[in-house]
């Protein structure tokens, strides 16, 4: 079945350092999302890639989606305490299964 | 956006003993979907329930442990049956964002504990 895999599993950085984290697909996807979940919350929508090779903005984060339509990742410049959180990027096989697999997270916390 | 809401938020409860989770959408869904998080995990699909239909269940997840109910479009509830250790999770209810995306709106969460 479809596996999503993403690295690193965890990251410790310094308040104000960036981080990036990588999404990574055993099958082509139709498109990539991506969630934030705070410790002891819900998971929350982020952002949605679509095209091959698309580049997304939010502020600090930028996304990217692999021109394989197989990866993505996310970047965060200049983190701060309120980036702290589990990140997930989650897709749906391009060969119609409407399942939404998540991948295995990056747990980000920062030293302030 | 969907303002989704679970009931019970957590719960601990004895082996052997059934609990049914609530779910209410404020707004008319098509598909709900019902997830699965162990602690420090990432999330498990459990099933999709659509209203007026079965649900869905994914490999591993059968109907006599997790049944699910969909009486509407604005409500479901998740049974976990006959509960070990094992089942103590997070459990998670979540919604299509709309119609034409496919991303989705999560309840809170109803956090379970099983001793």
């Amino acid at each position: 079945g479809q596996q999503v895999m993403q690295i690193p599993q965890y990251q410790h950085v310094q308040e104000g350092e960036d981080f990036t984290t990588y999404c990574n697909s055993s099958t082509t996807l139709s498109n990539i999302q991506w969630y934030k979940q705070r410790p002891g919350g819900h998971p929350v929508f982020l952002i949605q890639l679509v095209k091959s090779g698309e580049v997304k903005k939010q502020k600090r984060l930028t996304f990217q989606f692999g021109e394989a339509k197989k990866n993505s990742s996310l970047h965060i410049t200049a983190t701060q305490t309120t980036d702290v959180g589990t990140y997930f990027c989650a897709g749906f096989a391009n060969f119609g299964n409407e399942k939404l697999t998540f991948g295995t997270g990056t747990r980000l916390t920062i030293i302030p | 956006s969907a303002v989704i809401s679970q009931k019970p938020s957590r719960d601990i409860c004895q082996r052997g003993t059934s609990l049914t989770i609530q779910c209410q959408v404020d707004s008319q869904v098509t598909m709900m979907f019902w997830y699965r998080q162990q602690p420090g995990q990432s999330l498990t699909l459990i099933a999709t329930a659509n209203q007026g239909s079965e649900a869905t269940y994914e490999s591993g997840f059968v109907i006599d442990k997790f049944p699910i109910s969909r009486p509407n479009l604005t409500f479901s509830t998740l049974t976990v049956s006959n509960m070990s250790p094992e089942d103590s999770s997070i459990y998670l209810c979540s919604v299509e964002a709309t119609k034409t995306t496919d991303t989705q709106y999560f309840g809170p969460g109803t956090r379970l504990t099983v001793l």
